[in-house]
């Protein structure tokens, strides 16, 4: 399977600790996003990569929060001193500028990390 | 700024009709593009359709097509021949468009489908 990959799935940690989180996009595609989807809710924006450079930062994205792509390949997202308010699944997508979609830039999800802090 | 509202927070289909799944959108953008995607309870997003706004054609994919109505700023999605598999929610999403460089995509709140044997 050639799919966007996240690891881990799920991560469970206290108040407090440091957490990262890794995502590896579709191989021929140099577009990274970050969301995060809260309990009942869509995703929301978090960061992009166009290869290894980090475009826009959502205001969600406090400072707390650090995402990378070094290599324009896999990406991390970090999450330093968690906070319960930080519970929520973490999805990653990626996609190409011409997509299958009729030239769309069409987004592919992975399965997403979920985190609870205790 | 983009705003997409889903008003359905839940549907309920018997299994083999058709469903209509509604969203309105709200954008000054002129070129933008507007996805569909279902999300099973395992998690993972899973594009379904795209529409362009500049495609005068409704778009279509197997079972799914988008009623689009520009002017209206809708861009429902039917199913056709409802599946037990298609239980799972149901998000539009909107981005910038063709023109708009990268595609920070916009989401509604979701619409929950149940499909019944």
């Amino acid at each position: 399977d050639t799919g966007v990959s996240q690891d881990p799935r799920h991560k469970i940690t206290k108040r407090g600790q440091n957490v990262t989180f890794r995502c590896d996009p579709i191989s021929e595609h140099n577009r990274l996003y970050w969301y995060r989807q809260t309990l009942g809710q869509g995703p929301e924006f978090l960061t992009y990569f166009q290869n290894e450079a980090q475009l826009e930062k959502s205001r969600l994205l406090s400072d707390r929060f650090s995402a990378e792509r070094p290599k324009g390949s896999f990406s991390t997202l970090e999450i330093q001193r968690t906070e319960q308010g930080d519970s929520a699944m973490y999805l990653c997508a990626s996609s190409t500028r011409w997509g299958a979609s009729g030239g769309a830039d069409t987004q592919y999800f992975g399965p997403g990390t979920r985190l609870t802090v205790l | 700024a983009q705003k997409i509202t889903q008003t359905q927070p839940g549907m309920f289909v018997q299994e083999k009709e058709a469903v209509t799944l509604d969203c309105t959108y709200d954008t000054s953008d002129q070129s933008y593009g507007l996805f569909w995607y279902k999300q099973p309870s395992s998690g993972e997003m899973i594009f379904l359709i795209y529409q362009g706004s500049y495609d005068e054609q409704n778009a279509t994919e197997g079972r799914y097509s988008l009623n689009f109505q520009k002017a209206r700023k809708s861009a429902n999605l039917v199913i056709s021949a409802s599946q037990l598999g298609d239980s799972a929610m149901y998000f539009c999403a909107a981005d910038r468009g063709r023109s708009g460089g990268y595609n920070k995509l916009i989401f509604g709140a979701g619409t929950r489908l149940a499909v019944h044997p």
